[in-house]
């Protein structure tokens, strides 16, 4: 399918355990990036991709790490997870115009 | 830095009638693109209306249309004949112009404003 697909959809997990959210999208977009949406702060950047094995770091990126080795996936992985990192995690594309942003599904991510 | 605002938390609005949400923003640039997006219950996000910063007029799509002032920094949306499905979350965002090609398309968004609508 076209688009722009994370997985899982729904994730429980246990404080200090590693997760990994991951985000595939289809349209060869440049450029890929990680939000986190939080009550009361809308959606804030994790950490961005311009390029494959090119990242860097958003406005909360302590805590998590992500790679880009193929220009269709950029998983996102919480080394040791916390409860405040329980959140609702959307993966984004964008060409490289960057005029539109498109949205995966979001991924809600509870950590007990 | 730029930073993006949405001092109403929650608003309502009578089925058939007009609600406008605001948005104010602050950045030092003059070349970008402010987007509203619409979260329903979903999560989906779903872009509404998209209004670049050097166009002077007013973008509207269907029953939505903006208020661009871009000198008092204010970014408004008119949701007009309000419908139930337009019960949602909507985000106010900011987007700097690529043409420089440093800004990768990342976006930077107001806190959101939870809008219902009362049949």
């Amino acid at each position: 399918d076209a688009g722009i697909t994370q997985s899982p959809r729904y994730k429980i997990t246990e404080t200090g355990r590693q997760v990994t959210l991951m985000c595939h999208q289809t349209w060869s977009h440049s450029y890929m990036f990680w939000y986190r949406q939080d009550l009361g702060h809308g959606l804030r950047l994790i950490y961005y991709s311009a390029a494959a094995d090119i990242t860097d770091k958003g406005e909360v990126p302590d805590g998590y790490v992500v790679s880009r080795s193929k220009t269709e996936n950029f998983p996102l992985t919480l080394e040791s997870a916390t409860r405040s990192q329980t959140s609702v995690y959307f993966c984004a594309s964008n060409n490289r115009m960057g005029t539109e942003a498109f949205f995966g599904q979001g991924t809600r991510l509870t950590v007990v | 830095a730029q930073t993006v605002t949405q001092s109403q938390p929650e608003m309502s609005v009578q089925e058939a009638e007009t609600v406008t949400l605001s948005c104010t923003y602050d950045t030092s640039e003059s070349d970008y693109y402010l987007f509203w997006y619409k979260q329903p219950p979903s999560r989906q996000m779903i872009l509404v209306i998209r209004q670049e910063a050097y166009k002077q007029q007013n973008a509207t799509e269907n029953r939505f249309s903006v208020n661009f002032q871009k000198a008092a920094k204010s970014f408004s949306l008119k949701i007009s004949d309000s419908q139930l499905g337009d019960a949602a979350m909507y985000f106010c965002a900011y987007l700097l112009s690529n043409a420089g090609g440093t800004s990768y398309g990342k976006l930077t968004f107001g806190q959101g404003t939870i809008l219902t609508v009362h049949p």
